[in-house]
């Protein structure tokens, strides 16, 4: 079936380093890729997404690209903080519906 | 205030009791979801709903029903839960694409 990997699990970097999470899709008919963030206890919220006719997108510090060639996206943060500490979730459209599939999750830790 | 409500937020249920998790958005949204959440495993979907009285089948179904009577509400069904149900669940809602997550039901088998 379709599927989406993600990595890494975990990822720990010093603040204000930068982290990058990849993720890879095997649907080709994928056209729509969020990023989800989630926080200890709480639950997924949407920071970041980008459709299949955009290469790149940025919203201050983070920023998405997507190479629909080789079928995969990125997730750049850049000068990390420690509230960026959480789990980020790839997922990537079930052909063209609203239907998504997940990544299994990069676990970030940011280190003062 | 638009928002994905679930209820209960936390259950702890004996093997074999049926139980019944409530799902409800003000967003008009048609698409309707049900993930659940263990460590190591990601958000796995359960069963989704693309409109009133369309449902359909997720990852892992096993053991759970759903039903979409009305737009707004999405109820999650363990007829006979078992331990190995024990996870956090979350319901999700959109309309073109973007998901809204409910805050999460924490559900204990014993």
């Amino acid at each position: 079936g379709e599927n989406v990997e993600q990595h890494p699990s975990t990822l720990s970097v010093q603040e204000g380093d930068s982290a990058v999470i990849k993720c890879t899709y095997s649907d080709s008919a994928s056209n729509y890729f969020p990023w989800y963030k989630q926080e200890l206890g709480k639950r997924p919220q949407l920071i970041i997404d980008i459709r299949s006719n955009v290469g790149e997108k940025k919203d201050q510090r983070i920023a998405v690209t997507l190479n629909k060639t080789a079928k995969h996206f990125s997730l750049h943060i850049t000068e990390t903080q420690p509230e960026d500490s959480a789990v980020y979730f790839c997922a990537a459209s079930f052909y063209n519906t609203d239907k998504l599939i997940f990544g299994t999750g990069t676990r970030l830790q940011v280190f003062p | 205030e638009a928002q994905v409500t679930q209820n209960p937020r936390y259950l702890i249920t004996v093997t074999g009791k049926k139980l019944t998790v409530t799902c409800s958005q003000n967003m008009n949204h048609e698409y309707m979801s049900w993930y659940r959440q263990d460590p190591g495993l990601g958000l796995r979907q359960i069963y989704y709903s693309m409109n009133v009285e369309v449902t359909d089948k997720g990852d892992v179904p096993e053991g759970y029903k759903v039903s979409r009577k009305e737009k707004r509400n999405f109820p999650l069904i363990l007829e006979s839960p078992s331990p190995n149900q024990t996870s956090l669940y979350f319901c999700a809602s959109s309309n073109s694409y973007e998901q809204y997550f409910g805050p999460g039901t924490r559900l204990t088998v014993t």
